[in-house]
């Protein structure tokens, strides 16, 4: 197995452009993740995935992040419109089944906006 | 609001040494992960557990439910063990909360 797949694994975007962040999870695997990891605050959950249906997205900083998974082989994070501070590594992660076990992740995107 | 503290922030040790890192958390759980982040970035999932002990190769990571504590352990520690070690609780409904981390330099 490829394993989690992420693209892109860089991207560097003017303030205020769009961003689609994609991830493709493990084959099998029925709940997905999105994190994302800064210098100041570490790791953060945004948000996860059972069976395609968003459980829990407290995480999301606020309206200008939104994801989809519109089936259990692919999911996007989009941020519109973009800013500096939302400067990251953003990790994708499956796990066979919930939050409640071992979870495989991506090798990252980090995004920079200038 | 469930918060976890790491200690120490940095380590740094011999090889040979024995290795631990502690986590405390704030709020009961329903699972406690420990994490492995590598020098280039990657990340791998060492352990999820909820209660006792999980062992694998020189990794032993230890629970105490009632003390909202855990501990990772690397016996016979080796330079390739340097990495950022990063601790998580919560579950279910509630997602994840991670440490800051313990970088881990290990010298020859």
């Amino acid at each position: 197995d490829a394993g989690v797949i992420q693209s892109p694994r860089h991207e560097v975007t003017e303030m205020g452009q769009e961003v689609t962040l994609r991830c493709k999870p493990i084959s099998g695997h029925n709940s997905l993740f999105w994190y994302r990891q800064t210098m100041m605050r570490g790791l953060e959950l945004l948000i996860y995935f059972n069976n395609n249906v968003p459980i829990d997205d407290s995480g999301m900083p606020e309206d200008r992040f939104s994801a989809k998974m519109p089936n259990a082989s692919f999911s996007t994070l989009k941020i519109q419109p973009s800013e500096p501070r939302d400067s990251a590594v953003y990790f994708c992660a499956s796990s066979p089944t919930g939050i409640d076990n071992e979870q495989f992740f991506g090798p990252g995107t980090r995004l920079t906006v200038l | 609001k469930n918060e976890v503290e790491q200690s120490p922030q940095n380590l740094t040790a011999q090889e040979g040494e024995f290795i631990t890192i502690n986590c405390s958390y704030s709020v009961g759980i329903s699972a406690l992960h420990w994490l492995q982040q590598h020098p280039g970035g990657g990340i791998v999932s060492l352990f999820m557990l909820s209660s006792g002990k999980k062992k694998h190769g020189r990794l032993i990571a230890t629970i105490n439910i009632q003390e909202k504590h855990s501990s990772l352990h690397i016996t016979a520690s080796h330079p390739r063990d340097s990495a950022v070690y990063i601790c998580a609780s919560g579950g279910g409904a509630d997602g994840l909360t991670f440490g800051k981390g313990t970088h881990l330099i290990i010298q020859p």
